[in-house]
């Protein structure tokens, strides 16, 4: 099955730096690739995703790139803030049709941005 | 408040005892999927339904179990409870395939601590 792997898994950074969380795959199937962000308490709220015909989205501070070659995608966050401090997770699935799909998650990073 | 509804929020329980999370999925949304959520494992998938249907499972121990029932409010049950069963439950919802709207709608889960 599909194995995803997520790193740094805590990362620190000062307000207003960027902070990027890389991650890989190893089915070369997978299609589907969304980041979440779960505060505390909470659970995991979708972000941003991008899907295989796509090499990079942008949503405000909030950029997606994919490599498929490399079997890697990144999660780029510029002029970070407090309030970005969460854990994210990245995940990977094949499309399965209208029934859906099985996400399978990184194991998170936690990030840290201190004033 | 995603619209997805999990309860309860909190389960305290014995080792051996049997217990069932209830989860109801967005309004409109046929898929329902669990996941377990523990601090080494992070996000690990457990099971999905469409429209009362089992579509794809994950690393479910046989202890556990669950439906989607006609009105597509879904139940997982866990038995035979042991220390490590202890979790947090998250189910999610997505949308019918066929749309641009991938993503999942999580619930804000069920934290269960067997004792």
């Amino acid at each position: 099955g599909e194995n995803v792997e997520q790193h740094p898994s805590t990362l620190s950074v000062q307000e207003g730096d960027s902070a990027v969380i890389k991650c890989t795959y190893s089915d070369s199937a997978s299609n589907y690739f969304p980041w979440y962000k779960q505060e505390l308490g909470k659970g995991p709220q979708l972000i941003i995703d991008i899907r295989s015909n796509v090499g990079e989205k942008k949503d405000q501070r909030i950029a997606v790139t994919l490599n498929k070659t490399a079997k890697h995608f990144s999660l780029h966050i510029t002029e970070t803030q407090p309030e970005d401090s969460a854990v994210y997770f990245c995940a990977a699935s094949k499309w399965a049709g209208d029934s859906g799909y099985a996400l399978n998650f990184g194991k998170g990073t936690s990030l840290l941005v201190t004033p | 408040d995603s619209g997805v509804t999990q309860t309860p929020k909190h389960l305290i329980t014995a080792t051996g005892q049997r217990v069932t999370l209830r989860c109801s999925p967005r309004s409109g949304d046929l898929s329902v999927y669990w996941y377990q959520q523990s601090l080494d494992q992070g996000l690990q998938f457990l099971i999905q339904y469409y429209n009362g249907e089992e579509r794809a499972k994950g690393n479910i121990l046989e202890r556990f179990s669950a439906q989607q029932f006609p009105d597509l409010h879904s139940e997982l049950n866990l038995s035979s409870l042991e220390l490590g069963d202890s979790a947090l439950y998250f189910c999610a919802s997505s949308v019918r395939g066929g749309t641009d709207n991938y993503g999942y709608t999580f619930g804000s889960g069920t934290r269960l601590t067997v004792v």
